[in-house]
C-alpha cells in the first residue's frame, strides 16, 4: 500500500519554479523520502532524497515539514525536458533491508 | 560505466507460455530489485535479491513468478504460464549495498501477453 499521496497532474510555465507537493502522514521516524521521475515510460531517474532537513542538489530542492508529514519538491527553473511523472517515495526499512514504496505520481507538464 | 541493463526490451508471449526477463546490474552492484508497473500506475515492489539469495519477496505473486540472481550472470525474473494480466512493464534496479541511498533503474522490459 502506498504511503504517499500526490496530485494527479500539474502544469507549469517554462522558466518558472515547479512546486510538487506530497503527503506522507504515516511516515515513520527512520523512513526517508525520495523523489524520482519517469520520462516517457523510461526507467525512473533519481532526483533527491531527505530525512528531516531540507536538501538541495543540482536538479532540485526538497522541503520537508517539521512534523515530516509532507514535503515539496521544487524544480527552480522548469524546462520542457522536465515534463515527466514525478514520484514521491517512502523508503521502508524491514529487518535491515530497504524497499521503495511508490505512490501514483504527479504528471507534470511544462508549457512553453 | 554502463548502467543497469535489461533485456529484452520488448517481449510478446501467448497465454500459457513462459517469460524470462534479464537484468544486469551496474558494475560493482550486488543488490537487485524488481518492480512491476501496470499501465497508468506507479511501480510496485516485487522482490529484492542479493547474489544467490532472495532477501525480500513480499511483493511477488505466490504462484507462477520466481526470481534468481546467480553467482555468475544476470538476475532473472521468470513468469510461468503467463496470463493477460501479466502484461506490464518490469523494471529492475540495482544498488551497491543494502542501505545505500540510491537505486539505479534499468530501461525496463515491456511484456505483452496475447
Amino acid at each position: 500500500d502506498a504511503k504517499t499521496t500526490q496530485p494527479t497532474s500539474m502544469d507549469c510555465a517554462e522558466g518558472r519554479a515547479a512546486n510538487l507537493p506530497c503527503n506522507h502522514s504515516t511516515i515513520s521516524g527512520n523512513e526517508y523520502v525520495y523523489w524520482y521521475r519517469q520520462i516517457h515510460s523510461q526507467g525512473p531517474q533519481y532526483i533527491i532524497h531527505g530525512l528531516k532537513n531540507n536538501e538541495t542538489n543540482e536538479m532540485a530542492s526538497l522541503i520537508i515539514t517539521e512534523d515530516r508529514k509532507s514535503s515539496t519538491l521544487i524544480l527552480p527553473h522548469a524546462t520542457l525536458r522536465d515534463t515527466a511523472v514525478y514520484y514521491c517515495i517512502v523508503r521502508v526499512a524491514n529487518s535491515g533491508t530497504y524497499k521503495y514504496i511508490f505512490g501514483t505520481g504527479t504528471r507534470l507538464k511544462v508549457l512553453a | 560505466n554502463a548502467g543497469v541493463m535489461q533485456n529484452p526490451r520488448h517481449l510478446v508471449r501467448r497465454r500459457g507460455q513462459e517469460a524470462r526477463l534479464r537484468c544486469s546490474p551496474m558494475k560493482g552492484h550486488s543488490h537487485v530489485y524488481w518492480y512491476r508497473q501496470l499501465p497508468e500506475e506507479g511501480l510496485k515492489f516485487m522482490v529484492y535479491l542479493q547474489k544467490e539469495n532472495i532477501i525480500d519477496e513480499s511483493g511477488m505473486p505466490k504462484e507462477r513468478f520466481s526470481a534468481e540472481f546467480p553467482k555468475e550472470g544476470p538476475s532473472i525474473l521468470r513468469i510461468q504460464q503467463v496470463v493477460r494480466g501479466d502484461s506490464a512493464a518490469y523494471f529492475c534496479a540495482s544498488s551497491a549495498s543494502a542501505n545505500t541511498y540510491e537505486q539505479y533503474f534499468g530501461p525496463g522490459t515491456r511484456l505483452t501477453v496475447t
